[in-house]
């Protein structure tokens, strides 16, 4: 089943913070992190495989509650270049399909 | 590292014609994966491979798809008799491992007029 993401987009100014959330209905092995832009293909950002696990990349972190079946993705003092589509990505206990079920994606505009 | 492969990059088909694409994952990734991505929407799993075994292929989303990944290197997906509901971005990604990052292609944009 397809995780939910929200906000479905955020305007932000050059610097400001942003908080994307992602939430399953079912439980969760894995939640990967990818970004695109538009006419390109999505990018890696990271991949959360524990719950309650905490990973960090340069100043975007993300978080993973397995117990809430949640994971956030923190972006903090945002520059124009994190403007995009943020998706995440989940898999289920077991690999299932062992493909990722996406969500409909965060659109994040960075305004200078 | 050329990273993923994809061609062609653009396919205009009319409705009914068949369509072949293909996909050249990193060289050493054993992994391949096709992913069919519409307007607005996240990437949807089609089908995926490990070496030259097609280990899932019941998201396909009709019989009318098929794909092929010969000798384990590159992979073809197939659409026959196209219809305008399969216009969409295709997707091609490729990992070493499980739960590895995948590394997208540019896709195939299909549009069935």
């Amino acid at each position: 089943q397809q995780p939910v993401q929200s906000p479905q987009a955020v305007i932000l100014r050059e610097g400001e913070d942003a908080v994307i959330n992602c939430s399953s209905s079912k439980a969760l092995y894995s939640v990967h992190w990818y970004r695109q832009k538009h006419g390109e293909a999505p990018v890696f950002l990271m991949i959360l495989l524990k719950g309650g696990e905490q990973k960090g990349h340069e100043k975007i972190s993300a978080s993973f509650n397995e117990k809430k079946q949640q994971s956030s993705l923190y972006l903090t003092a945002s520059q124009l270049s994190y403007s995009g589509t943020y998706f995440c990505g989940t898999e289920a206990p077991g690999g299932g399909a062992d493909g990722l079920t996406f969500g409909k994606g965060t659109h994040l505009i960075i305004q200078p | 590292d050329t990273g993923v492969s994809q061609n062609p990059r653009h396919k205009i088909t009319k409705r009914g014609q068949n369509v072949t694409f293909r996909c050249d994952p990193i060289s050493e990734h054993n992994r391949l994966y096709w992913y069919r991505q519409t307007l607005g929407q996240g990437p949807e799993f089609l089908t995926y491979f490990q070496n030259e075994a097609q280990l899932e292929k019941s998201r396909l989303l009709s019989d009318r798809f098929s794909a092929e990944r010969p000798k384990g290197s590159f992979s073809t997906l197939e659409i026959q008799r196209t219809e305008q509901g399969d216009s969409a971005m295709y997707l091609c990604a490729s990992s070493l491992v499980r739960n590895e990052k995948l590394f997208f292609g540019s896709g195939t944009q299909l549009s069935v007029l």
